[in-house]
């Protein structure tokens, strides 16, 4: 069994901080770990995934993610943000076993809020 | 190119009705799964087709959701005899091939409410 724990439902930043999205897995096996992005009415999009390959994983838009197994975290970080970065945010969960089939196990989001 | 499109944007349906919601995979994409994100729920897998494989029907919550893949390629979601706790926003996503290495992509998905 597998699950995703995302730490605040809501974060708020302003423009130009740091951003800190928490996410924190369990998983009976090596996990795969990804982080989405959903704007208003629309679909999910992949900001940067970890497949066993470097534990400091780089996505889109300047977004980046540290795999930390001692941890079971999976944190989404940005030095900067920036307005455009207003979204909620998931992150989840898959292995390579079994008939995973790389169906994902969502958190349950953080809605990012950027002040100006 | 074109991406996972899904139709329609909005349902509203009556208690008791039945609904279907399409899912246009990109094209080639052999993997396409659904998933439901509801507010008490979160996102959800429903279910996963690839190719002529069995589907995995392990995510669908009742006898009452049932899904099917035509020709390998669009994907119909029925929901029969439609209740208030269906409300949600049906995702489709599509891969090139099954499996952690394939991204899977997202369609803008089908907002369902039932009065």
């Amino acid at each position: 069994a597998q699950s995703v724990t995302q730490l605040g439902s809501h974060v708020s930043v302003s423009e130009g901080a740091l951003v800190l999205l928490r996410c924190n897995y369990s998983s009976s096996v090596p996990p795969y770990l990804f982080w989405y992005v959903q704007y208003p009415n629309q679909g999910l999009q992949l900001l940067l995934k970890y497949t066993s390959a470097a534990t400091l994983v780089k996505g889109i838009n300047g977004f980046e993610a540290e795999f930390k197994k001692s941890e079971t975290s999976f944190h989404l970080t940005k030095p900067s943000a920036h307005m455009s970065d207003a979204a909620e945010y998931f992150c989840a969960v898959t292995n390579a076993g079994g008939t995973s089939y790389g169906k994902l196990t969502f958190g349950q989001g953080t809605i990012l809020t950027v002040h100006p | 190119g074109a991406g996972v499109s899904q139709s329609p944007s909005n349902k509203v349906t009556e208690k008791g009705k039945d609904v279907e919601l399409r899912c246009d995979p990109i094209s080639g994409h052999t993997a396409l799964y659904w998933y439901r994100q509801s507010l008490g729920q979160g996102l959800e897998f429903l279910i996963y087709f690839q190719g002529n494989s069995a589907p995995d029907k392990s995510g669908l919550p009742s006898d009452r959701f049932s899904a099917e893949r035509t020709g390998g390629s669009v994907s119909t979601l029925t929901i029969q005899r439609t209740q208030q706790e269906d409300s949600a926003v049906y995702l489709c996503a599509s891969s090139s091939l099954a499996g952690i290495s394939y991204e899977q992509y997202f369609g803008p998905g089908t907002r369902l409410t039932v009065t």
